[in-house]
């Protein structure tokens, strides 16, 4: 089983919508949780960070996370062109000093 | 303030060849990382250094790869002899300190291996 794992895609949605990125974790121990957005050809860049159960709002961003059920997601509200990209799901593992990343799931907005 | 510098870029070489990428992190920034992705994959931890210190080269093939960071500043990852499945993006990146603040790694632009 891998540490981090998330669905491929694509997930194509139109514009305005609403994509909801999925992402599960196998430590139980993990601490933190961490959304990275990468353009094709760029590196990855944080974009939401999130610690607590919960909800995190950022922006247009917001960050779900149950620690019971080992799942992080990130919604992005009124979804634009600009947000296609391959976001990466990473999780911090229990002693603070490992991140491990998913494959990444692509997202495709279509205008 | 300057950003993570890597190079070079590209590179193309046969297998067998030895190949060498170097990295510069943001100043002041303790921690550096070098990352490994492949097409389509996340990028995969290779080794960590808290200053000077390899803290985690736990998945580093040590029979063909090599890295230091002499004087805890700039960084050197290599390769030798390269093999076909060592084509990917060598990701260098730093942070401030540990993992426990935002978790934020400042990521380079990446090298891009081709192992012919």
């Amino acid at each position: 089983q891998k540490e981090v794992e998330q669905n491929s895609g694509p997930l194509s949605v139109p514009e305005g919508a609403i994509a909801s990125l999925n992402c599960t974790y196998s430590d139980r121990g993990s601490q933190s949780f961490f959304w990275y957005r990468q353009y094709s050809g760029k590196s990855p860049e944080l974009i939401m960070f999130i610690y607590s159960n919960g909800d995190k709002e950022d922006g247009r961003f917001t960050a779900q996370l149950n620690k019971a059920s080992q799942y992080v997601s990130l919604l992005i509200r009124d979804s634009q062109p600009s947000d296609s990209a391959t976001y990466l799901c990473a999780v911090n593992g229990p002693y603070g000093n490992k991140l491990v990343f998913g494959a990444g799931t692509i997202l495709r907005v279509k205008s | 303030e300057a950003g993570v510098v890597q190079s070079p870029r590209y590179k193309i070489i046969e297998k067998k060849q030895p190949v060498a990428f170097w990295c510069n992190p943001i100043s002041g920034h303790n921690t550096l990382y070098w990352y490994r992705q492949n097409l389509g994959q996340g990028p995969e931890l290779l080794i960590r250094y808290e200053n000077e210190e390899a803290v985690d080269d736990s998945q580093l093939p040590k029979d063909r790869f090599s890295a230091e960071r002499l004087k805890g500043v700039d960084s050197t990852l290599k390769i030798q002899p390269a093999e076909l499945g060592d084509s990917a993006v060598y990701l260098c990146a730093s942070s401030p300190g540990t993992l426990y603040g935002t978790g934020e790694l400042f990521f380079g632009e990446g090298s891009r291996l081709t192992v012919l």
